[in-house]
């Protein structure tokens, strides 16, 4: 069984600072692995995608993530926040196989951008 | 290259009434796929539908809800019957093939009074 756990329902960081959205992941087989953002009333926008190429994923708008399988985990970065990043983000997986097309999602990260 | 398209964006029905929510994919997408969002909660599975063909309906109520998506056509998400418990916000997404990138569409959000 495939499973995605976000430390942090809700955080808040200063304009300009360091973004860190943290994000495990439970699977039996090579994940794909994704953060998706969801402004509010919208739907939600692929940020990137790790489907075991680079471990290090760099998305749009300055995300990044880095896959660790020693820590199971898919943490989001941005080096500088700004204040439109403000928005719910959620991690994601799915398995490889043909049969594992459906993406079990986290339950979501609220940040919120402090001027 | 027009994106997913859901419609309506809001629906508001009774309770026992039925719900009906369109999905019309990207161009050149065959696969759909069906999540609810309940509120203050991540996107939950629902069912996966290639034209004609349910591929995996796990994620569906055992009752009252159904997903088509036939040859010619949006995909379909039927909920009959509708309870307050089904308001929540209905995501679709699309992609080229099984294993691709899924798209999302804006989501209907159903409240059912």
């Amino acid at each position: 069984a495939q499973s995605v756990t976000q430390l942090g329902s809700h955080v808040s960081v200063s304009e300009g600072a360091l973004v860190l959205l943290r994000c495990n992941y439970s699977s039996s087989v090579p994940p794909y692995l994704f953060w998706y953002v969801q402004y509010p009333n919208q739907g939600l926008q692929l940020l990137l995608k790790y489907t075991s190429a680079a471990t290090l994923v760099k998305g749009i708008n300055g995300f990044e993530a880095e896959f660790k399988k020693s820590e199971t985990s898919f943490h989001l970065t941005k080096p500088s926040a700004h204040m439109s990043d403000a928005a719910e983000y959620f991690c994601a997986v799915s398995g490889v196989q043909s049969s594992a097309s459906k993406i079990i999602f986290g339950s979501g990260t609220r940040l919120s951008i402090r001027p | 290259n027009a994106g997913v398209m859901q419609n309506p964006r809001h629906l508001v029905r009774r309770r026992g009434q039925e719900a009906r929510l369109r999905c019309s994919p990207m161009k050149g997408h065959s696969h759909v796929y069906w999540y609810r969002q309940l509120p203050e909660e991540g996107l939950k599975f629902m069912v996966y539908l290639q034209k004609e063909n349910i591929i995996d309906e796990s994620g569906m109520p055992k009752e009252r809800f159904s997903a088509e998506f036939p040859k010619e056509g949006p995909s379909i998400l039927r909920i009959q019957q509708v309870v307050r418990g089904d308001s929540a916000a209905y995501f679709c997404a699309s992609s080229p093939g099984g294993r691709d990138t899924q798209y999302f569409g804006p989501g209907t959000r159903l409240t059912v009074l």
